[in-house]
């Protein structure tokens, strides 16, 4: 089954702890993204990544990091997280850049 | 500078009704356009896309780009309460999303 999978699904952490949120796509998409959604502001995008060890900003990249070291995988990495960063984020994935995305179910996140 | 913009409330239609959900876009130069459903607490799933000017129709789904006036629509005929979700759209580098349009289908 075609589909793109986050790790975990749900974390509650505190302040500095650094963490790491997983992604991963079985469909060969050279394209990979993610996104945080926060009430009222849409889905905004934190950084993507056009293929293996191509990665660039999105709207809002700052108090984050990720790497493309293999086609299948997109972690998004917080180093030191903050309670503004507690969000909803998604890890999406397509062909390349300008088709439809292909989204992972969303790892809820909360920074105490 | 935002792609698409959604500034309508929420929007609530009875049972079989017609649906329009719209979204505003600043540059001038877009003409590719995604809408997406998102069911409470799932993930957004891609509903239509269009990449010219006019009207595409998908099964009871149309999206209509209007490049002089800058909008792009979404009408869903005969609305079903399975259609109540939030709707949102996207330009063509999926940069930002527009906040969505909550829709309630009344039975």
């Amino acid at each position: 089954e075609a589909q793109v999978t986050q790790n975990p699904r749900y974390l509650i952490t505190v302040t500095g702890k650094k963490l790491t949120v997983t992604c991963s796509q079985n469909m060969n998409h050279e394209y990979m993204s993610w996104y945080r959604q926060d009430p009222g502001l849409g889905l905004r995008q934190i950084y993507y990544s056009m293929n293996v060890e191509v990665t660039d900003k999105g709207d809002v990249p700052e108090g984050y990091k990720v790497s493309r070291k293999e086609k299948r995988n997109f972690p998004l990495i917080l180093e030191s997280p903050s309670p503004n960063q507690t969000s909803l984020y998604f890890c999406a994935s397509s062909r390349d850049r300008g088709q439809p995305q292909h989204f992972g179910d969303g790892t809820r996140l909360s920074i105490l | 500078q935002k792609e698409v913009e959604q500034n309508s409330g929420p929007l609530s239609v009875p049972e079989g009704a017609i649906a329009s959900l719209n979204c505003t876009y600043s540059d001038r130069g877009s003409q590719s356009f995604f809408w997406y459903r998102q069911y409470s607490g799932k993930s957004p799933e891609l509903i239509m896309f269009i990449y010219s000017n006019g009207d595409k129709e998908d099964g009871r789904f149309t999206a209509q780009l209007n490049k002089a006036s800058q909008y792009v629509s979404l009408l869903i005929r005969d609305s079903q309460p399975s259609d109540s979700a939030t709707y949102l759209c996207a330009g063509l580098w999926h940069r930002r999303f527009g906040a969505g349009t909550r829709l309630t289908v009344k039975p």
